[in-house]
């Protein structure tokens, strides 16, 4: 049973132009989410991060949008520059002791920045 | 270095041979974690673990051992490797809910 569910494989947009990756989860116990960004050849790298007490969190062109209710969040990147073309994964931690520690991932969505 | 390294960066083995994949890291991190990536699947977690001589399973542990003597140290080992433990493996380590990966070894399995 996938938690956390990334449903778009590959995202193709126009340098300048806004980029939104989306990411669903099922787990209610779930109280913090992480995106993460991976190049070829390399180990994945921290994005950007948001609690479960905020709906939004911004850092430079990135910003990730929390909606509980919906059990949905959001990665925006805007404006989207060639460099940023990578997988981006979403990913979920939550839970009691130890687990919070633990990260579960949905399956990375591509990015494709055209010049 | 500082950070979290891994050896070998790549590897190729044969079914049934015993493979250690070895992860470091200089920040004293209490959590280390195994990951595997495959095609369709993102990253599922092998092992991991929250301190030195504690560690648990995660999501696909079969035919994976871990051990952890050393609060630096997460090897990994394939005590008998399988075609379907050909993938591309993380380490990572945090201290709180990010987490710090490796660049990864590719393994292959003929």
């Amino acid at each position: 049973d996938q938690q956390v569910k990334q449903n778009s494989p590959s995202l193709s947009v126009q340098e300048g132009r806004i980029s939104i990756l989306n990411c669903d989860y099922t787990n209610s116990m779930f109280d913090y989410f992480l995106w993460y960004k991976k190049y070829p050849a390399e180990g994945p790298t921290f994005l950007i991060s948001i609690s479960s007490i905020k709906d939004k969190n911004e850092d430079g062109r990135f910003t990730v949008f929390l909606n509980k209710s919906a059990k949905h969040l959001s990665l925006h990147i805007v404006p989207s520059q060639p460099g940023d073309s990578a997988v981006y994964f979403c990913a979920a931690s939550g839970g009691s002791g130890g687990s919070n520690y633990k990260l579960t991932f949905g399956k990375g969505t591509l990015l494709t920045v055209n010049p | 270095d500082a950070g979290i390294t891994q050896s070998p960066r790549y590897k190729i083995t044969e079914t049934g041979r015993q493979v250690t994949l070895m992860c470091h890291q200089t920040w004293s991190h209490s959590y280390m974690f195994w990951y595997r990536q495959d095609l369709g699947h993102g990253l599922r977690l092998i092992y991991y673990s929250a301190a030195a001589d504690i560690t648990d399973k995660g999501e696909v542990p079969d035919g994976y051992v871990v051990s952890r003597s050393k609060t630096e140290n997460f090897p990994l080992t394939l005590e008998s490797a399988t075609r379907s433990q050909t993938s591309v493996y993380f380490c990572a380590s945090s201290y709180y809910n990010e987490q710090f990966f490796g660049p990864g070894t590719r393994l292959t399995v003929l």
